[in-house]
């Protein structure tokens, strides 16, 4: 079984500045996919990244980019010049890689606070 | 990315009683899921709906307490049944297709169970 690790229940960033958080996951698998998905306080689960595993390259999408490292199954997110609209819990997530379509196994959470 | 949307979004009921909530998406999906998050907790996967067929359990989750429809490609319903204050939680469902293997989720359906 997957299993997800998140080890900061809580951080906090200025305004503008650099936030990186932390993802660890335990798999056998070789092909898979991980994903960070923010949930606001309106509770809308909303996707930020995604890592195809096989992929070497780490995924970006605009100020948001992840450290993804394979060997040591670790799959960090950093935000650059934060802004407010960035307070929400961040969760990471684990999918099978399976034409299918596969379940999302995901970590305990991370609530990430702005501040101005 | 699929547009999905829920009713109700929220819900107060009594003991005993039984909800179902809605999940629609605005194009054909492949999969749909639902899940639970609990007070302060992550997202806990409760079954794969299946279209034509009988929901997929996780472990832990019943027909009985969470039986579920997937009517076309596009729908689904979860009912959660003869409830108590511990079904107090956040239900969400998601869809993926086979192109994206990305879930995306619907707003969420906040049941509270007095």
């Amino acid at each position: 079984a997957q299993t997800v690790t998140q080890s900061q229940p809580e951080m906090s960033v200025q305004e503008a500045e650099t936030v990186t958080l932390s993802c660890t996951y335990d798999t056998s698998e070789n092909n898979y996919y991980l994903f960070w998905y923010k949930q606001p306080p309106s509770r809308q689960m909303i996707l930020v990244i995604r890592q195809e595993a096989y992929k070497q390259q780490n995924a970006t999408e605009n100020r948001f980019s992840v450290n993804f490292q394979k060997a040591a199954k670790s799959f960090s997110l950093k935000i650059s010049d934060s802004q407010l609209g960035d307070t929400a819990m961040y969760f990471c997530a684990f999918m099978r890689s399976e034409t299918s379509g596969s379940r999302l196994t995901f970590g305990e959470g991370t609530q990430l606070t702005v501040n101005p | 990315s699929a547009v999905i949307s829920q009713k109700p979004s929220r819900d107060i009921c009594q003991r005993g009683t039984s909800l179902t909530i809605q999940c629609q998406v605005d194009s054909q999906v492949t999969m749909m899921f639902w899940y639970r998050q609990q007070p302060g907790q992550s997202l806990t996967l409760i079954a794969t709906a299946n279209q034509g067929s009988e929901a997929t359990y996780e472990s832990g989750f019943v027909i009985d307490k969470f039986p579920i429809s997937r009517p076309n490609l596009t729908f689904s319903t979860l009912t959660v049944s003869n409830m108590s204050p511990e079904d107090s939680s956040i239900y969400l469902c998601s869809a993926a297709t086979h192109q994206t293997d990305t879930q995306y989720f619907g707003p969420g359906t906040r049941l509270t169970v007095l």
